[in-house]
């Protein structure tokens, strides 16, 4: 019955590291979503899965950015080679369906990545 | 291009003192025009989904509204916990994403 929580809620690397941020949905939500939100920025869409499966990648930045998705549940979304630009919080959302529910995102609290 | 404005950025108001904040969109076939709450170092707090226009919703103090151009979220008798910022988003045809705008951020004063 918990809501989507994301991991670490802080994370602080430097240039040029690698980071893995990770995110466990609704139980049960067939659909995961990753969102990048700069400061005086809105919400930015990354990705969006249904299932296992990324239909929509088209809001990755660059290839440096990946992610993936295990079992219809957890993702984990990988910058590689992080830059100053990357500092951000990146925002987690799941969604389900329904007759009520169908096209509503419901977010985790994000994980605020900061890179020196 | 799909396209949210949010205004104004930023609205004080007395506890009581009831407004209204603006949504303007351009999107091809809007599939949804969401209404979420943020808190400082929290995720966006779902409020409202309208579908078409003229469709109404209400919660608490707060009401959204929905035409072809704009969507508006009427705060009455706010108080200072409704102070937040406040993010409009709407869902193109054919996509699953969300389109946000960059929020209005409200201050309710006791």
């Amino acid at each position: 019955g918990a809501g989507v929580s994301q991991s670490p809620s802080n994370k602080v690397t430097e240039k040029g590291k690698d980071v893995e941020l990770r995110c466990d949905p609704i139980s049960g939500h067939t659909a995961l979503y990753w969102y990048r939100q700069s400061l005086g920025q809105g919400l930015e869409f990354l990705i969006y899965f249904q299932g296992n499966s990324a239909p929509d990648k088209s809001g990755l930045p660059s290839d440096r950015f990946s992610a993936e998705r295990t079992g219809g549940s957890v993702s984990t979304l990988t910058i590689q080679r992080t830059q100053q630009e990357d500092s951000a919080v990146y925002l987690c959302a799941s969604g389900g369906k329904g007759v009520l529910r169908y096209n509503e995102q419901f977010f985790g609290p994000g994980t605020r990545l900061t890179v020196l | 291009e799909d396209q949210v404005t949010q205004s104004p950025e930023a609205l004080r108001l007395q506890e009581g003192e009831s407004s209204s904040l603006n949504c303007s969109y351009t999107v091809s076939g809007l599939r949804g025009l969401f209404w979420y709450r943020q808190d400082p170092g929290k995720g966006p707090e779902f409020l409202f989904t309208l579908y078409s226009a003229g469709e109404e919703k209400e919660k608490e103090r707060l009401k959204a509204t929905l035409t072809k151009k704009e969507s508006f979220l009427h705060i009455t008798a706010p108080k200072p916990e409704d102070s937040a910022t406040y993010l409009c988003a709407v869902r193109p045809g054919g996509s699953e994403k969300l389109v946000f705008g960059k929020g209005t951020k409200l201050t309710v004063n006791p």
